[in-house]
Parts: C-alpha cells; sequence; structure tokens
C-alpha cells in the first residue's frame, strides 16, 4: 500500500493568513492526488484533483502543486469558512489511500 | 448534480453482518461514467477507503478488509450496497458512500459524497 503523510497535523493561522499543507507518498505517484476540505459533521469535499487541477466551483484561493512523492495544498489568503480539516489521497493504485489529515484552526 | 444517500442500521451485535445501502439520484449508476466506493472514517479520525464497485459489477477491495467485504450494485434501482461480515467495536465508524472516476485511466477522485451515516457495533 503507498502511505500518504501529511504534515503538519495542525495548523494555527489568522484570517488573511497564507497556508501551507504538505502530503508526503511513501512512492512516486506521478500526479495522481487530490486533496479534499472536511467540516465537522459533513462529508469530504473535492478541491483539488490531479495534483494541480481546481475542482468547479472552488476558490482560486486554493492551489495544489508536486508530483512524484511531494505535494502542496496552499491557501493563498485564509477565510473563515476555510478553517476545516484537509486530506491528501492518492489515486495511483489500488487501495486508495489517504493522509492522515490536516486540522487548520484559528489563531 | 449526483446526490448520494445512505440507509441501513446504526446499531449492529458484534459478530454480525454490517449491511448499507447508497442511493443515487440526478444521475444513473449504470452511465459507466463513475465507480461507486465506500469510504469510512471513525469519530475524530481518518479517512479508509473500503472498496469501490462499477456498474458491470467489477469490484475492487482494501486488502485489510477484502475478507469480510461485500460490495454489490443494483442497477434497476440506482443503488450500490456494502456488507461487512463479523463486525466488532473497531467497525464502528461513520461510512460514506461515494463516486469516483476510473482510476485506470484519470486522476480518480471522489467528487460526491453521501452526507455518511453512523453505524455502532455494540451488544
Amino acid at each position: 500500500d503507498i502511505q500518504m503523510t501529511q504534515s503538519p497535523s495542525s495548523v494555527s493561522a489568522s484570517v488573511g493568513d497564507r497556508v501551507t499543507i504538505t502530503c508526503r507518498a511513501s512512492q512516486g505517484i506521478g500526479s495522481w492526488l487530490a486533496w479534499y476540505q472536511q467540516k465537522p459533521g459533513k462529508a469530504p469535499k473535492l478541491l483539488i484533483y490531479a495534483a494541480s487541477s481546481l475542482q468547479s466551483g472552488v476558490p482560486s484561493r486554493f492551489s495544489g502543486s508536486g508530483s512524484g512523492t511531494d505535494f502542496t495544498l496552499t491557501i493563498s489568503s485564509l477565510q473563515p469558512e476555510d478553517f476545516a480539516t484537509y486530506y491528501c489521497q492518492q489515486a495511483n493504485s489500488f487501495p486508495l489511500t489517504f493522509g492522515g489529515g490536516t486540522k487548520v484552526e484559528i489563531k | 448534480q449526483l446526490q448520494l444517500q445512505e440507509s441501513g442500521p446504526g446499531l449492529v451485535k458484534p459478530s454480525e453482518t454490517l449491511s448499507l445501502t447508497c442511493t443515487v439520484s440526478g444521475g444513473s449508476i449504470s452511465s459507466g461514467s463513475y465507480y461507486w466506493g465506500w469510504i469510512r472514517q471513525p469519530p475524530g479520525k481518518g479517512l479508509e477507503w473500503i472498496g469501490s464497485i462499477y456498474y458491470s459489477g467489477s469490484t475492487y477491495y482494501n486488502p485489510s478488509l477484502k475478507s469480510r467485504v461485500t460490495i454489490s450494485v443494483d442497477t434497476s434501482k440506482d443503488q450500490f450496497s456494502l456488507r461487512l461480515s463479523s463486525v466488532t467495536a473497531a467497525d464502528t465508524t461513520v461510512y460514506y458512500c461515494a463516486s469516483h472516476t476510473d482510476c485506470s485511466t484519470t486522476s480518480c477522485r471522489f467528487d460526491n459524497w453521501g452526507q455518511g451515516t453512523l453505524v455502532t457495533v455494540s451488544s
């Protein structure tokens, strides 16, 4: 199985801050990575797929980059509605696996 | 826009079989555009993919659960189902159904999710 490791596990930030979350795969996965946002009590929401493609309807302040084993999700200017937990997911091979999550909290 | 909705018992006894159904609306399971998956999440923890099915019946399972999992599809009802046998307290989690693109040809991603249903394993 491909292991996905996210860092940090939590980050405290203020509205307007730039936030960067990292996801590392245990082996190369090309650009086959997705990012999700999850709020308490809700299902995850797809933000980014193919490492850098923005899902329709997702604000442009979200961006993704990376390939191979190292990937980044960036929120360019944190908004109040962005406080949530973020997960990466590799799409290179079965079993599909997720990172452990990064909680973005209010500073 | 696809909508997915999980249904099934919220309480299952240890050693019994958990059964959930996901009903798809706003589109047809038989369209061939999507695969249909189950993901679970223990309260306060991360996401675990359980398995997926195509409308043709082809299935893909997580090896960690494969011996206990069966996913099936009923195209006439636009439903797909999960059965997890010999459950224990460790299977107490929120179960989500979701659609995803073809993982063999695209960077597959779960783009439509059900709201999730909590299943508790307890006597």
